[in-house]
């Protein structure tokens, strides 16, 4: 079976524009859930979603949002970059709602100048 | 909320000991208790997972120990090998919701 892939892997962006991120979970699974990972505060819960709806959100400001797709595919956005949002962006999926077992994708690397 | 600490930052062993990382955590409503590991350049990997009503669980070299009166838990792993070298974290969840709290991790480096 295939892994969780994230696309695109590296980013580059500058203060003020907006990024979306894709996440493609394990064939069958259909939780999702997104965290930030920055070397001062570690890997921080952004959301989850399953069955396209949002479960559960993180401690993050509204520039940060989600969605998820039928197919469940899941897309991020932040919107108004700041340079605090440099980070590696992970995707991990789940056959459920509950948290189970989660699988990491190997990331999005963001770069915001 | 919960709080998910590793004892030291850092845990330098010699190739073939045995290596065991610390984890603590704040919530005794905690019910599912995951080991990943995180090597240079990619996501978390899933090593052993062990729920509340379990005390022990082993693995291939590997083995989760959970001790629910003092909220801690502990990864044991057997003669370790150069290719451990990563970051490991541990990561609980309440059951409430949905989210898993992690630690900060906690850098294993494997002496040749």
């Amino acid at each position: 079976k295939a892994g969780v892939t994230q696309t695109p892997r590296y980013l580059i962006k500058t203060r003020g524009q907006q990024v979306t991120l894709s996440c493609s979970p394990i064939s069958g699974h259909r939780s999702v859930s997104w965290y930030q990972q920055t070397p001062g505060q570690g890997l921080q819960f952004l959301f989850e979603y399953f069955s396209e709806t949002q479960r559960n959100k993180g401690n993050f400001p509204g520039r940060f949002s989600g969605r998820q797709f039928s197919n469940s595919r899941s897309e991020m956005n932040v919107s108004t970059l700041e340079l605090g949002d440099s980070a590696l962006y992970l995707c991990a999926s789940s056959p459920g709602p509950r948290t189970d077992t989660q699988y990491f994708g190997p990331g999005t690397r963001l770069t915001v100048l | 909320g919960e709080s998910v600490g590793l004892h030291l930052p850092t845990l330098s062993v010699q190739e073939g000991d045995n290596s065991i990382i610390n984890c603590a955590y704040s919530n005794s409503a905690s019910d599912y208790f995951i080991w990943y590991k995180q090597e240079s350049g990619k996501g978390p990997q899933f090593i052993i997972d062990i729920r509340s009503n379990m005390d022990k669980r082993q693995g291939q070299r590997v083995t989760v120990l959970l001790n629910k009166t003092v909220k801690h838990l502990s990864l044991q792993i057997a003669a370790t090998q150069p290719g451990d070298s990563a970051v490991y974290f541990c990561a609980v969840d309440t059951g409430a919701n949905s989210k898993l709290t992690f630690g900060k991790g906690i850098t294993l480096s494997v002496r040749p």
